[in-house]
């Protein structure tokens, strides 16, 4: 299918190790968006790419998450040093469009990460 | 601070009736306002989008209403069915981003 892919599904790691998390957006999907979401929470923002525009990292939650985008296209959400907190599943999503005019997010199914 | 809410209770519904469920939003002025579906295991879907210039909006047998005075979002599935069972989320455009509430679960009971 032509949908947004995200790889692991599933992720189980020890506490103090690295991860990384990717995402495969839509063709031609300029936007790009991860999000983190908790047992029985809603959606936390992490950070948003628009084209070559400089990233809103704004909803990182400390300086051992960074994401990149290559190319415009694929997507690597890196976690440094994992902790148990960290654990819950991560959104990627993708629209054609930046946020302003309201197109829609396509997201992924997640990766679950587990952090033991 | 800035908050959208949503019940965090789960709604129980008979098949058939209609569902409503709510979003409120404090300190945003939002442009728009979306709707997503979530399945258990699974990303959200969208399903609808309405503007701040529109009361209201239909696809089938979703209607959305959107009142910016209330700061309010209500989201109405007519003739529900089991199938309709899942978490629903707004969301609402906050500087230049898209920021979700934290759902609620419907249950449509046969």
């Amino acid at each position: 299918g032509a949908g947004v892919s995200q790889s692991p599904s599933n992720k189980v790691t020890e506490k103090g190790k690295d991860v990384e998390l990717r995402c495969d957006p839509i063709s031609g999907h300029t936007a790009l968006y991860w999000y983190r979401q908790s047992l029985g929470q809603g959606l936390e923002f992490l950070i948003y790419f628009q084209g070559n525009s400089a990233p809103d990292k704004s909803g990182l939650p400390s300086d051992r998450f960074s994401a990149e985008r290559t190319g415009g296209s694929v997507s690597t959400l890196t976690i440094q040093r994992t902790q148990q907190e960290d654990s819950a599943v991560y959104l990627c999503a993708s629209s054609l469009v930046g946020a302003g005019p309201g197109s829609p997010l396509h997201f992924g199914n997640g990766t679950r990460l587990t952090v033991t | 601070s800035q908050k959208i809410e949503q019940n965090s209770e789960a709604l129980n519904i008979q098949e058939g009736k209609t569902a409503t469920l709510t979003c409120n939003y404090t300190n945003y002025s939002p442009a728009y306002l979306q709707w997503y579906r979530q399945d258990p295991g699974r990303g959200p879907v969208f399903l609808l989008l309405i503007r701040e210039n529109e009361k209201e909006k239909r696809k089938e047998r979703l209607k959305v209403t959107f009142d910016t005075t209330l700061k309010q979002s209500l989201f109405h599935i007519t003739a529900s069915q089991p199938a309709d069972s899942a978490t629903y989320l707004c969301a609402l455009e906050g500087f230049q981003k898209l920021v979700f509430g934290t759902g609620t679960r419907l249950l449509v009971s046969p």
